[in-house]
């Protein structure tokens, strides 16, 4: 059955540096999410992205965060100076055309030391 | 904007047990509903969805939610738990049409205990 992948499962990095986040959604999917999870809190949006551009942000995804599908398979999330709140578990997640479920990857745990 | 709250943050249960996990939600538009299970170090799985028809929605894992638009609820239920059910479930709404960001609850941490 086909899934969504992330990489790496886990990111250690220190405050300021960047870091990309990397996922590989269903091959047949057209939209694509990042949400992340702080720890002990709710699922939040961040993103969406539909035809090569993002079609929703939240309020988090502020100048510091940025998307990308490099190429026919990939789907990035940057995010240029990672500060100590940045810390969470960062899921990707995709869908195909129409009405229908979104599929999660495993996730991202990004912690910022 | 639409709202979801999970009334309850932990239910412990016994194993083969009744469970209830209730959700309700809040939006000026249609929604589609959704219901996922987190297991320990997991991502989310979809455990069942209203989009339309029958109000009664029957998912994986023996789970069931019934949409009550009057009451604005998506309880989600399960007539017997195991000890596999141990997890983090979130409601979580659509506003049908658009892009759809998915809007989640809190969460339910369901502990089943022998």
């Amino acid at each position: 059955e086909p899934e969504v992948t992330q990489t790496p499962s886990h990111q250690v990095t220190q405050m300021g540096q960047e870091v990309i986040l990397r996922c590989v959604p269903i091959s047949n999917h057209l939209y694509f999410y990042w949400y992340r999870q702080i720890l002990g809190q709710k699922v939040e949006f961040l993103v969406s992205f539909y035809n090569n551009e993002i079609s929703e942000k939240s309020e988090i995804f502020d100048d510091q965060f940025s998307v990308e599908r490099p190429d026919g398979s990939n789907f990035t999330l940057k995010i240029r100076s990672t500060k100590l709140e940045d810390s969470a578990m960062y899921f990707c997640a995709s869908r195909e055309q129409g009405v229908g479920e979104q599929y999660f990857g495993p996730g991202t745990r990004l912690t910022v030391t | 904007a639409q709202s979801v709250t999970q009334l309850d943050s932990q239910v412990p249960v016994f194993e083969e047990a009744p469970v209830e996990l209730r959700c309700n939600y809040s939006s000026s538009v249609s929604v589609y509903l959704f219901w996922y299970v987190q297991y320990p170090n997991q991502g989310l799985q979809l455990l069942l969805k209203y989009l339309s028809g029958s109000t009664l929605v029957k998912g994986i894992n023996g789970f069931e939610a019934e949409f009550n638009k009057s009451q604005t609820s998506f309880h989600l239920r399960k007539p017997s738990v195991h000890i596999s059910d141990t997890a983090e479930y979130f409601c979580a709404v659509i506003r049908s049409g658009g892009y759809n960001k998915l809007i989640f609850g809190a969460g339910t941490r369901l502990a089943v205990h022998p």
